[in-house]
């Protein structure tokens, strides 16, 4: 158990609504990451937040928002969802954006029909 | 950018046997990271490797990392059906941590 839960854990969706998936850092960690992985492939990087801030954001459109809370939780929000946007959602969180190790959560299965 | 690539992507082995793993990545990588992902369930992280030449072991499990060579290797002693999964490598792009690039995985299938 690495102290960072998501959820929910699974969710399905119908393709056009919007969807809010929410993440709880381990206890001192400060920084959290968000990832996509599709079936089959490996993890892609959304975006960081660092003390309530975003701090790097990959290749995803601007429907993938994100906020951090003070006592350092997140959420991701997608608007308008695609087929494609299903996936498995993937938050990690370290105790610095530079340290050596992020802890992953559970994840949450996102199924779009 | 930083490109990330393993082989095999599939892999059958044999309990007992032996195999290694393969990560190449394109552009200078701070670490290398190498994790393992059951069926379904998240990432667990198994090394970190921070330096050229670093070597780390976990009971079957041994990660070395070539930074010159830009090539990281998973290799796997004596192999038992609870290592089936899928092991990916990533790399980190631009220092932060939130910035890994993952491999595409090698699947792991170890059959008695």
């Amino acid at each position: 158990e690495t102290g960072v839960t998501q959820s929910p854990t699974h969710l399905i969706k119908t393709r056009g609504q919007q969807v809010t998936l929410r993440c709880s850092s381990q206890s001192g960690h400060n920084t959290v990451s968000w990832y996509q992985q599709a079936l089959g492939q490996g993890p892609q990087f959304i975006f960081q937040y660092y003390r309530e801030e975003e701090n790097g954001r990959g290749n995803f459109p601007p429907r993938f928002s994100g906020l951090q809370f003070p006592n350092y939780s997140s959420e991701l929000n997608v608007n308008a969802l695609e087929l494609d946007d299903s996936a498995l959602y993937l938050c990690a969180s370290s105790p610095t954006p530079f340290w050596a190790e992020a802890f992953f959560g559970q994840g949450t299965r996102l199924t779009v029909v | 950018e930083l490109k990330v690539e393993q082989n095999p992507l599939f892999l059958s082995m044999q309990e007992g046997k032996n195999y290694t793993i393969y990560c190449n990545y394109s552009t200078t990588s701070d670490r290398l990271y190498w994790y393992r992902q059951d069926p379904g369930k998240s990432l667990e992280s198994l090394f970190v490797l921070l330096s050229n030449g670093a070597v780390k072991q976990e009971g079957r499990l041994m990660a070395s990392l070539d930074t010159k060579a830009r090539l990281s290797t998973l290799h796997i002693t004596a192999a038992v059906h609870d290592l089936s999964a899928t092991y990916f490598c990533a790399g980190i792009y631009g220092g932060s941590q939130g910035n890994l690039i993952f491999g595409k995985g090698t699947k792991l299938s170890v059959k008695p």
